[in-house]
């Protein structure tokens, strides 16, 4: 059962556009989301994150919102970069402090030079 | 430099042997994981452990076992009963971040190939 869903395998962008990523989720004890970018062969890392009591959280580049009465979270990078090719993992966890994350499949982002 | 080490990157393995993937790290973190990514599949968790001596299954335990003797290692063993260990290990640590929540930080991932 795939609690944490981001229905995009892959996406492309032109460089200097808007990218945004989506990921919905069923648990609604969820209420602590992140972000994480993954080149190959390498481990995630982090870039956002959003706690449920907010529905945007902005950092440089790179915002998330979230829409608690939808599941639905999505990322916007603006403007897209090259360097931003990446796969993008959404994670979750039921409450602040609690060690479990549940990860999404992951979306593949193509910027297109 | 903080950070966390995942030894081998790269390790093959014959089937029916016992392998063991090291990670270590220096952030003085609590909480430390395991993980597991195949092709097309999102993050699984293999096992986690908040405090040092103690331990938890995550999702996809079987055919794995781990130890937390020191609150820097966390070693993972890859044992003959995992039918399917070809894949990518992730370990990673927590930090708390402060009334944000927390943030887990991987490191680098070992390659483990069944020949």
């Amino acid at each position: 059962d795939q609690q944490v869903k981001q229905n995009s395998p892959s996406l492309s962008v032109q460089e200097g556009r808007i990218s945004i990523l989506n990921c919905d989720y069923t648990n609604s004890m969820f209420d602590y989301f992140l972000w994480y970018k993954k080149y190959p062969a390498e481990g995630p890392t982090f870039l956002i994150s959003i706690s449920s009591i907010k529905d945007k959280n902005e950092d440089g580049r790179f915002t998330v919102f979230l829409n608690k009465s939808a599941k639905h979270l999505s990322l916007h990078i603006v403007p897209s970069q090259p360097g931003d090719s990446a796969v993008y993992f959404c994670a979750a966890s039921v409450a602040f402090g609690n060690e479990k994350l549940t990860f999404g499949t992951g979306t593949r982002l193509t910027i297109i030079p | 430099d903080g950070g966390i080490t995942q030894s081998p990157k790269y390790l093959f393995r014959k089937e029916g042997q016992n392998v063991t993937l090291s990670c270590e790290q220096n952030l003085n973190h609590d909480a430390m994981y395991w993980y597991r990514q195949d092709p097309g599949q999102g993050l699984r968790l293999i096992y986690y452990s908040q405090i040092v001596n103690d331990f938890q299954k995550g999702d996809i335990a079987e055919g794995y076992s781990v130890s937390r003797e020191k609150k820097e290692s966390f070693p993972l063993t890859v044992t003959s009963a995992q039918k399917n260990p070809t894949a990518f290990y992730l370990c990673a640590s927590m930090t708390w971040t402060g009334p944000s929540g927390n943030t887990i930080y991987f490191g680098e991932g070992s390659w483990l190939t069944v020949v």
